[in-house]
């Protein structure tokens, strides 16, 4: 069956510039991740969103950080008036549920370079 | 906080046998898994461990030891494919956060 899927999966971006990134999960996956991954370095959690409930935000870097949800369905990250810094691997990822043991299936990505 | 640390990079030769090395110290543990991330490509899983002890599956085996905060992955019968990352990630807090290390990129030579 389909896997995650994200787009684009490359942007390039002026500074200061807002950039939309989107993720389709997996069908059925109620629990939804955003990381980021800059060159040459681990993945930093961003925001999680399972089911209804509240998103946990504790990873958002910035308040120039946001994302959104609808149902269990598409996600959309947004990052408002881009930095360099932002410059970075942006993977999306979704789960059966959120309980230990559920494996996290991981979209292509989205590269966002700012210049 | 959350510290999880791996070796950098390894290198290794085709058909042998390597073992990456993971050990953390995180607030809360609810099981440590292991993913492998070739070049631009995204993370595909490899195992799970929740209890101590050994996980087998091919020739990838992962052990876990909750006491020590440590965790290893054992790679067999190398294959010029296996080059790539591996991530070392434990689930911490609520369950629903996977906090990686920077990964191991592991070169596999003739």
């Amino acid at each position: 069956g389909a896997g995650v899927s994200q787009s684009p999966s490359n942007k390039v971006t002026e500074k200061g510039k807002d950039v939309e990134l989107r993720c389709d999960p997996i069908s059925g996956h109620t629990a939804l991740y955003w990381y980021r991954q800059r060159l040459g370095q681990g993945l930093e959690f961003l925001i999680y969103f399972q089911g209804n409930s509240a998103p946990d935000k504790s990873g958002l870097p910035s308040d120039r950080f946001s994302a959104e949800r609808t149902g269990e369905s598409v996600s959309t990250l947004t990052i408002q008036r881009t930095q360099q810094e932002d410059s970075a691997v942006y993977l999306c990822a979704s789960s059966q549920g959120a309980a230990e043991g559920y494996e996290q299936y991981f979209g292509p990505g989205t590269r966002l370079t700012v210049t | 906080g959350q510290n999880i640390d791996q070796p950098t990079e390894m290198t290794a030769t085709e058909g042998a046998i390597v073992q990456i090395n993971c050990t953390y110290q995180t607030s809360g543990f609810n099981g440590l898994f292991w993913y492998q991330q070739h070049a631009g490509e995204a993370p595909t899983f490899l195992s799970y461990n929740v209890l101590d002890g050994l996980e087998e599956k091919g020739r990838f085996s992962s052990f876990l030891s909750r006491s020590k905060g440590y965790s290893y992955l054992l790679l067999k019968e190398l294959q010029m494919k296996d080059s790539a990352s591996y991530l070392c990630a434990v689930f911490t807090g609520g369950g629903n956060k996977l906090t990686f290390g920077t990964g191991t990129q592991l070169k596999v030579e003739l």
